[in-house]
């Protein structure tokens, strides 16, 4: 099973939108909406801050969404904010009873 | 709120075993399927495998051969055993509960750094 695709890397200043691709095949993410997304701050826990391609976790700002076309499924995080600065890793369910994670994205607020 | 608590050695020989705990904090074990994941330095995560009080066991094809995946309930712990380790398998690694329609990881342990060195 393939990592799913996640671009290194993506930027902006405080206040804009950042969209996270995670580009998958027809046997993850193009048929199951069992997408989520986690946040890795340096030394702590992961966070969940998006599963099932859309729903928000009770505590997570509505500044974070979720979306899915296709193979692909993306994070945008709105209004970015110092604290945003983190790594982010989408995962999905697939075809074979197992999970795949990303390669994950290094989002900076500039 | 759920709590994981891992626990084990930070340092494994090569071809030895990497053994390590998780503890749930409430009673929910017998409820949830429960995953370990690891993170290499400078590498993503990658799913190892998941466990159900069951008995049902799923591992990452990669892994298959040399994971093991136990579970107790009367200690409220599920338990990670990786055989024959080499450096390839130096990594964080991390417990998480996998919600009920096992649609992601909604609480995760705090992560137990493990090298494997002689």
């Amino acid at each position: 099973q393939s990592a799913l695709t996640q671009p290194p890397s993506v930027s902006g200043s405080p206040g804009q939108s950042v969209t996270i691709s995670c580009t998958g095949a027809s046997s993850d993410v193009g048929t199951y909406n069992r997408v989520s997304w986690y946040r890795l701050p340096p030394g702590t826990a992961p966070k969940l801050m998006i599963y099932e391609v859309t729903i928000r976790p009770a505590g997570v700002p509505d500044r974070f969404s979720g979306s899915k076309s296709g193979n692909t499924a993306s994070l945008t995080i709105s209004g970015l904010q110092a604290e945003d600065e983190a790594d982010y890793y989408c995962s999905s369910y697939t075809s074979t009873n197992t999970y795949v994670f990303g390669t994950g994205t290094k989002v900076t607020v500039l | 709120q759920v709590q994981l608590q891992q626990s084990g050695p930070g340092l494994v020989k090569p071809s030895e075993t990497l053994s390590l705990t998780c503890t749930v904090s409430d009673g929910s074990i017998s409820l949830h399927y429960w995953s370990w994941i690891r993170q290499p330095a400078g590498k993503g995560l990658e799913w190892i495998g998941r466990m159900y009080v069951s008995g049902n066991t799923k591992y990452s094809p990669s892994l298959k051969s040399r994971v093991a995946i136990s579970l107790d309930t009367s200690k409220n712990q599920f338990s990670l055993k990786i055989h024959s380790v080499t450096a390839a398998d130096t990594a964080i690694y991390y417990c998480a509960r996998t919600n009920t329609w096992g649609s992601c990881f909604d609480h995760w342990g705090q992560g137990t750094p493990v090298t494997v060195s002689s």
